[in-house]
């Protein structure tokens, strides 16, 4: 079993629509990240979370470390949202090195 | 832009041959860690560099090695060239005591044929 669990693995929207991208986790981390990766490969970090829920702009994280679980929130969709979305966490046990999930294939049609 | 370059951006080997992938970072980055991403999968950790000393190694053979040089870049190499080699491999650094933010590159796609 994976340590880092993402749900669903791919999912497709119509544009206006709100998207949720659920992670968890089975064991201690010190931080989880959400990434996004377009096509040609760049990732670029969306957020970091210890804690709480963080916003910015149309994208919600929150995260809930009793439960092991963080969502991603994407409000009023759009085509450019199009993209991989990648949960990944710092296991404490493993100092500094990035695990993670396998990825949320989304597709947000016009 | 997050100041992490990686060179070149997509490369075509054959089986067998050695392959070297760079990664600037930016100053201050002391710690670097390289990912191996297959198609349709998430990124694995292969390993990381803090100090220009490895600090930490994932579940990849030997054939993987790395450099870390004093000047925040670094590389990876890859010898003996296997078909399933074929890949996105990122680098990420991070800043000494920040070391939980990473900043990502754009990564290097390998083709091995």
């Amino acid at each position: 079993k994976n340590e880092v669990e993402q749900s669903p693995q791919n999912l497709t929207a119509q544009e206006g629509e709100f998207i949720t991208i659920n992670c968890s986790y089975s064991v201690g981390i010190s931080a989880l990240h959400w990434l996004q990766q377009h096509p040609g490969g760049g990732i670029v970090s969306l957020f970091m979370l210890s804690s709480g829920k963080k916003k910015h702009g149309r994208l919600i994280a929150t995260i809930n470390i009793q439960e092991k679980h963080s969502s991603l929130h994407i409000t009023a969709s759009h085509p450019r949202d199009s993209a991989v979305y990648i949960c990944a966490v710092l296991i404490k046990a493993a100092g500094n090195k990035l695990t993670f999930g396998g990825g949320t294939r989304v597709l947000v049609k016009p | 832009e997050t100041g992490v370059t990686q060179s070149p951006t997509h490369l075509i080997k054959t089986r067998g041959q050695q392959v070297t992938l760079r990664c600037s970072s930016q100053s201050g980055h002391n710690t670097v860690s390289w990912y191996q991403q297959a198609l349709g999968q998430g990124p694995q950790f292969i390993f990381q560099y803090y100090r220009e000393e490895e600090n930490g190694r994932g579940n990849f053979p030997p054939r993987f090695s790395g450099l870390q040089f004093p000047n925040y870049s670094s590389e990876l190499n890859v010898n003996a060239l296997e078909l399933d080699d074929s890949a996105l491999y990122l680098c990420a650094s991070s800043l000494e005591g920040a070391q939980n933010i990473q900043y990502f590159g754009a990564g290097t796609r390998l083709s091995v044929l």
